[in-house]
């Protein structure tokens, strides 16, 4: 089954203590990108990846980091997480990111930073 | 910049009846336009999307969407409700980039 699959689907952790969130797909897709959603504020993009080792900042950044050694992994990394942090993270995956590219989510991943 | 805005928080609709959620977008260009939902507790589904063409786009799940160029709009519709399709959904634009609407929650009462 084509799927993209995040883990931990809930997470609470408290100010300062690294984490991070998995996300794998398995369509094959190049790109793929990270979301925190806010009610009132929709979906925003924290990072994306078009390939590969190639990654760009999205609209909302600040505060983490993503790396993508491998096609199928694209792992959201916080270093040090503030309360702000706390939302409703996605991970999405599409063919290129090109054109009308359909874009398949993850489950999501609930994050709570005490 | 580009832009997305759904004017209704919620909308509610007794079952069998038609529904609209509204989208209005703001890009450059010609714009690829999205319809995606979201149920509780999943990551959101893509139901429809506009490229070129006809107007009138048909997606899943009995859904379609008219867009208009002149208003800028591709609203979301349905002939007839059901009580299943009470979800969060959102519209997207992409024109350099893909941005989401706040989303619109739909409650269809029985």
């Amino acid at each position: 089954e084509a799927q993209v699959t995040q883990n931990p689907r809930y997470l609470i952790t408290v100010t300062g203590k690294k984490l991070t969130v998995t996300c794998s797909q398995n369509m094959n897709h190049e790109y793929m990108s990270w979301y925190r959603q806010d009610p009132g504020l929709g979906l925003r993009q924290i990072y994306y990846s078009m390939n590969v080792e190639v990654t760009d900042k999205g609209d909302v950044p600040e505060g983490y980091k993503v790396s993508r050694k491998e096609k199928r992994n694209f792992p959201l990394i916080l270093e040090s997480p503030s309360p702000n942090q706390t939302s409703l993270y996605f991970c999405a995956s599409s063919l290129s990111g090109q054109g009308a590219d359909i874009q398949y989510f993850g489950a999501g991943t609930r994050l709570s930073v005490l | 910049a580009q832009s997305v805005a759904q004017p209704e928080d919620q909308v509610n609709v007794a079952e069998g009846n038609p529904l609209t959620v509204k989208c209005t977008y703001s890009v450059s260009g010609n714009p690829y336009l999205f319809w995606y939902v979201q149920y509780p507790n999943r990551g959101l589904q893509f139901l429809l999307k506009y490229i070129t063409g006809d107007n009138l786009v048909k997606g899943s799940y009995g859904f379609e969407a008219e867009f208009n160029k002149s208003q800028t709009s591709f609203h979301l519709k349905k002939p007839s409700a059901l009580v299943s399709d009470s979800a969060l959904y959102f519209c997207a634009v992409k024109g350099n980039k893909l941005v989401f609407g706040a989303g619109t929650i739909l409650r269809v009462k029985s």
